[in-house]
């Protein structure tokens, strides 16, 4: 049971619009902490693609966006690509426990 | 360009230890924090605790507080990562990844060390 809640799988077909969920509380992202967001490929390393709620790192196209509210965030994909199929996590941390870095659960994106 | 370079795949006995390494190869650590990160095949992404190397300074999920220890050498900018008592879990994946601060996004990934559990 991850602390912060992701929809398991998103489907878009290729140039469609998608977005990820990443549901929170009161002590993880309501209590005012970043959300980040990781692109993990098959058999790969996680990447960071976007840091502070809504900053792309260099090179991270800007078909990506990302927003936070009260206690959840998203992550929003435009002009949906095929190599955009992978993993995606949320990430946080949480007062409850001691600042403890928590993530979602993870969500596959699967491009149609 | 610094990267993150973990140590080889490992194969246990239950009830032993493992020690990953993650060396900050063409860099140093400076002041950043270096996070370890856990992941089953399958699953999801599962952090583990902190140090913070210029400090010597680690935190550890509660998860794992009783059996990890995780240490750094500054000298030679090498972090390392130790579990103990492993049962025979599934093969598991761990990753080494820096964050400017405690608090911060993760923002460089070591390529993951797999560690095999098994009698």
């Amino acid at each position: 049971q991850s602390v912060l809640t992701q929809p398991p799988s998103v489907s878009g077909a290729p140039g469609q619009r998608v977005t990820i969920s990443c549901t929170g509380s009161s002590s993880n992202i309501g209590a005012g902490y970043d959300v980040h967001w990781y692109q993990q490929l098959p058999g790969t390393a996680p990447k960071l693609l976007m840091s502070g709620n809504s900053n792309r790192p260099s090179g991270v196209p800007d078909r990506f966006s990302g927003s936070k509210s009260g206690s959840s965030a998203s992550l929003a994909i435009t002009g949906l690509q095929v190599e955009d199929e992978a993993d995606y996590y949320c990430q946080s941390y949480d007062s409850r426990l001691s600042g403890s870095g928590v993530f979602g659960g993870g969500t596959k994106l699967t491009v149609l | 360009q610094v990267q993150l370079v973990q140590s080889g795949a490992e194969v246990k006995k239950p009830g032993s230890s493992v020690k990953v390494s993650c060396k900050a190869s063409g860099g140093t650590f400076s002041s950043y924090t270096i996070n370890w990160v856990r992941q089953a095949p399958g699953q999801g992404l599962e952090w583990m605790g902190r140090i913070i190397p210029i400090l010597g300074i680690a935190n550890y999920a509660q998860k794992f507080q009783d059996r990890v220890t995780m240490t750094a050498d500054k000298a030679t900018g090498t972090a390392y990562m130790e579990l103990s008592s492993l049962t025979s879990e599934v093969t598991t994946v761990y990753y080494c990844a820096r964050s400017p601060t405690a608090h911060d996004a993760f923002d460089l990934w070591g390529q993951g060390t797999m560690v095999t559990v098994s009698s």
